[in-house]
């Protein structure tokens, strides 16, 4: 497995600011995953984040709203830019370990309040 | 189509009693792989179990059991002996590839499981 930590736990934002959230991980891995999950839903991907590249984001997301990096094998950042309060959710990183499986493991996730 | 379909948004479970969350997937790989997490009220995502599509035999990992019917394309989820630490969100997950040698993990809707003392 893999711990993965984020901050921050929680924040509350005023609408048309942004926040950066961090993910870092205790080991190197290869795949780095962001995903949303709104009140009372599942799990949405917003993003794969590879190292060295450019993120892949899926349908519905982009980099402009959710500008991402990912300078090393350990860390990653979520930025969500001019925030309305749509964008109360919970935001979770997870890595993949490839143990045969390709487990994703999930870090504690950053709880996100837009007034 | 639903690619992960969980139909019991919740469900009540006797404590010390087993309970089964269903799980009904839709792919066309061949080599695809099936997850279970658990989410507490805390928020945080823990992997539960893992079956692999070309796994013969249903994974098992303590308390819980996936009973993988490949035919079906189910993939339920057993706990056995239920504990009030159980009570949680359960989500049934999916990887599969994609054009590009890409893969992608798709989540259910979840399952609201309540222990009952």
């Amino acid at each position: 497995s893999a711990v993965i930590s984020q901050k921050p736990s929680r924040d509350i934002c005023q609408r048309g600011t942004s926040l950066t959230i961090q993910c870092q991980v205790d080991s190197q891995v290869t795949m780095m995953f962001w995903y949303r999950q709104q009140p009372g839903q599942s799990l949405t991907l917003i993003a794969t984040a590879n190292q060295g590249s450019e993120a892949t984001y899926e349908s519905g997301f982009v980099i402009d709203k959710f500008p991402i990096s990912r300078p090393n094998l350990t860390f990653s950042t979520l930025t969500v830019s001019n925030m309305s309060p749509e964008d109360s959710s919970i935001y979770l990183c997870s890595v993949e370990v490839p143990q045969g499986s390709e487990t994703q493991y999930f870090g504690p996730g950053t709880r996100l309040l837009v007034l | 189509a639903q690619k992960i379909t969980q139909t019991q948004p919740g469900m009540f479970v006797q404590e010390k009693e087993a309970v089964t969350l269903d799980c009904t997937y839709d792919t066309s790989d061949q080599s695809y792989g099936l997850f279970w997490y658990k989410q507490p009220s805390s928020g945080e995502m823990i992997f539960l179990i893992y079956q692999g599509s070309y796994d013969e035999q249903n994974a098992t990992e303590g308390r819980y059991s996936l009973n993988f019917q490949k035919a079906r394309k189910s993939a339920n989820l057993v706990i056995s002996a239920s504990q009030l630490g159980d009570s949680a969100m359960y989500f049934c997950a999916m990887r599969e590839g994609l054009p590009g040698g890409y893969q992608k993990v798709t989540f259910g809707t979840g399952t609201k499981l309540q222990v009952i003392p």
